[in-house]
């Protein structure tokens, strides 16, 4: 079973609005991680926000937010006043322990923003 | 940048051939991991190591071998090199709460 879901192969956003990218994992693990990065058409990997399972509040960094549902085991990420900048490829991922084969990543999901 | 440094950014080679790619961490990170990413197959873990020791390994394949030496940088070899080997090839460490840095990438051709 796929340990990250992204249903989202591509979404397309208008200048300055905001915008929701989805991911559903599959953990039965109390403790893990969810992780998200950009990829950028030059193919660099940018971490960009985490959230611990047990972390009560939803965690910000700057422009984006995760929105943390457990219940649910969603863990969407919310990018505001999306810029042109923001076109990439963005991947949801999930750490459940301190091994490499751990750190499951989803499909992705291509945003573009339009002017 | 994440201070992680790859080399070489870009190799085109033949199939047969044998590569090796370079990493170097952050300063003070004692794990790296190799990540491949293929166009149909998003990014796959191949190898983890921990203060020079194999501490976890994914899919990779016999044709491949990584080691990690007493300074802590790594190497990831692909020998025998077959077209289906062409990706971008990422080593990574983590930080305090356990998220990966990725380094700039390697972009490996076989022609």
């Amino acid at each position: 079973a796929q340990k990250i879901t992204q249903t989202q192969p591509g979404m397309f956003v208008q200048e300055k609005e905001a915008v929701t990218l989805d991911c559903t994992y599959d953990t039965s693990d109390q403790s893990y991680g969810l992780f998200w990065y950009k990829q950028p058409s030059s193919g660099e990997m940018i971490f960009l926000i985490y959230q611990g399972s047990y972390d009560e509040q939803n965690a910000t960094e700057g422009r984006y937010s995760l929105n943390f549902q457990k219940a649910r085991k969603s863990a969407n990420l919310v990018i505001s006043a999306s810029q042109l900048g923001d076109s990439a490829m963005y991947f949801c991922a999930m750490r459940e322990g301190d091994y490499g084969q751990n750190f499951v990543f989803g499909p992705g999901t291509r945003l573009s923003v339009l002017p | 940048d994440s201070g992680v440094t790859q080399t070489p950014k870009h190799l085109i080679t033949a199939t047969g051939q044998r590569v090796t790619l370079r990493c170097s961490p952050r300063s003070g990170d004692l794990s790296v991991y190799w990540y491949q990413q293929s166009l149909d197959q998003g990014l796959q873990f191949l190898i983890q190591y921990y203060n020079g020791e194999e501490r976890a390994k994914g899919n990779i394949l016999e044709r491949f071998s990584a080691q990690q030496f007493p300074d802590l940088h790594s190497e990831l070899n692909l020998s025998s090199l077959e077209l289906g080997d062409s990706a971008l090839y990422f080593c990574a460490t983590e930080g305090s709460t356990g998220e990966l840095f990725f380094g700039e990438g390697s972009r490996l051709t076989v022609l």
